[in-house]
């Protein structure tokens, strides 16, 4: 089934640079959700991107739909130590299989003050 | 908004015992529940979608009969670790979508669950 490949796995940043991760997919994806999961919480919904080359901001964080709807990346300006967290991209298949999600691997982002 | 609600956050149980988890949605109707498991420092594996009014769908290699999932209401969905091992030990978190709405999941918080 499709497969949605994150990257890095983990990341330790100091606090005020910045932070990327990446998601990628050998076929097309309809559309790709993030979310983040704190230490010993839930995931929440951050946000979902759906047109070739979207790009969306929510203060600090940029998320990026890539033209041919492959791959999607989620760029922190500046982390913070609130940032540390899990956080995933996932495809969301619609169709027969409406709301059913996949998740990547998820990158484990660790800030130190 | 959009709050959904899983009980209990934690377990301990002994081995052959059955444990069941709720997830409710507390202020919104959920036609659809489902259901994962997760180890620690890895990433959500569904195991079922929760149907109302009928059978879960279950993914491949998730057994049925030792994951039984139950979704009478369109606010609840209960899942039942039947005769729990210890290698049924994790962390087990429900997610919900408003009927009709966004195909936007929003999650429980989580059950712990370890069997001694």
């Amino acid at each position: 089934g499709q497969q949605v490949m994150q990257i890095p796995q983990y990341q330790h940043v100091q606090e005020g640079e910045d932070f990327t991760t990446y998601c990628n997919s050998s076929t097309t994806l309809s559309n790709i959700q993030w979310y983040k999961q704190r230490p010993g919480g839930h995931p929440v919904f951050l946000i979902q991107l759906v047109k070739s080359g979207e790009v969306k901001k929510q203060k600090r964080l940029t998320f990026q739909f890539g033209e041919a709807k492959k791959n999607s990346s989620l760029h922190i300006t500046a982390t913070q130590t609130t940032d540390v967290g899990t956080y995933f991209c996932a495809e969301n298949a619609g169709g027969t299989s409406y709301g059913k999600l996949t998740f990547g691997q998820g990158t484990i982002l660790t800030v130190h003050p | 908004g959009a709050v959904v609600s899983q009980h209990p956050s934690r377990v301990i149980c002994k081995s052959g015992t059955s444990v069941k988890i709720e997830c409710r949605s507390l202020d919104f109707q959920a036609t659809t529940m489902f259901w994962y498991r997760q180890f620690p420092k890895q990433s959500l594996m569904l195991m079922a979608t929760s149907n109302e009014g009928s059978k879960a769908t279950y993914e491949q290699g998730v057994e049925k009969d030792k994951f039984l999932i139950n979704h009478a209401s369109l606010t609840l969905s209960t899942l039942t670790v039947t005769s729990a091992h210890p290698e049924d030990s994790s962390f087990y978190i429900c997610s919900a979508t408003v009927s009709g709405g966004e195909n936007i999941q929003y999650f429980g918080a989580g059950t712990r669950l370890s069997v001694l």
